[in-house]
């Protein structure tokens, strides 16, 4: 399978409690995006890297979010101090080179926070 | 204001009947619209990209196209595998981020 991949695919946790996802891009795919989305919404943009430079955050990227992809492969999203409002599912995308570029989504790691 | 706004929000349609679901956008400096598929609990599967007014792409028994503002996704002859939500987003140069800005959906039933 040459698609995005992501681990694990459901996490429940309790409120309070850390946890972080793993993403596996495309493989020759350079940029890297993520994703949050809830129940009845579109995808919301959260962080892109491309290459190993995180280059945008957007606003819904709360201090207690923090994102890496060394060396320019897979990424981590880890989220400290959990809150109920952090229950979604989160998605990992990559692209090729520039903007515009189609996004290839990943199955997604759905949150639960208790 | 939504910048990308889809409708109707649900459809229901028998198997067979033809018709076409909205995405409607207000950005501006337009750099790729996108079509994609998504079934619940996983991620949105790609369906298609198109970067400028009057351009058109098929796949199967779906067609996209795009004016200077709006798509339209037209479904000929729908069967039940094309329950899904179907999901729009742009990718604009006047936005900071380079990520997709996505509409709600449009929540798909094929009744056989």
């Amino acid at each position: 399978d040459t698609g995005v991949s992501q681990d694990p695919r459901h996490k429940i946790t309790k409120r309070g409690q850390n946890v972080t996802f793993r993403c596996d891009p495309i493989s020759e795919h350079n940029r890297l995006y993520w994703y949050r989305q809830t129940l009845g919404q579109g995808p919301e943009f959260l962080t892109y890297f491309q290459n190993e430079a995180q280059l945008e955050k957007s606003r819904l990227l709360s201090d207690r979010f923090s994102a890496e992809r060394p060396k320019g492969s897979f990424s981590t999203l880890e989220i400290q101090r959990t809150e109920q409002g952090d229950s979604a599912m989160y998605l990992c995308a990559s692209s090729l080179n520039t903007g515009g570029g189609t996004q290839y989504f990943g199955p997604g790691t759905r949150l639960t926070v208790l | 204001e939504d910048q990308v706004t889809q409708s109707p929000e649900a459809l229901r349609l028998q198997e067979g009947e033809s018709s076409s679901l909205n995405c409607s956008y207000t950005v501006s400096g337009l750099r790729g619209l996108f079509w994609y598929r998504q079934d619940p609990g996983k991620g949105p599967e790609f369906l298609f990209t198109l970067y400028s007014a009057g351009e058109e792409k098929e796949k199967e028994r779906l067609k996209a196209t795009l004016t200077k503002k709006e798509s339209f996704l037209h479904i000929t002859a729908p069967k039940p595998e094309d329950s899904a939500t179907y999901l729009c987003a742009v990718h604009y140069s006047g936005g900071g981020a380079d990520g997709l800005t996505f509409g709600k959906g449009t929540h798909l039933i094929i009744q056989p």
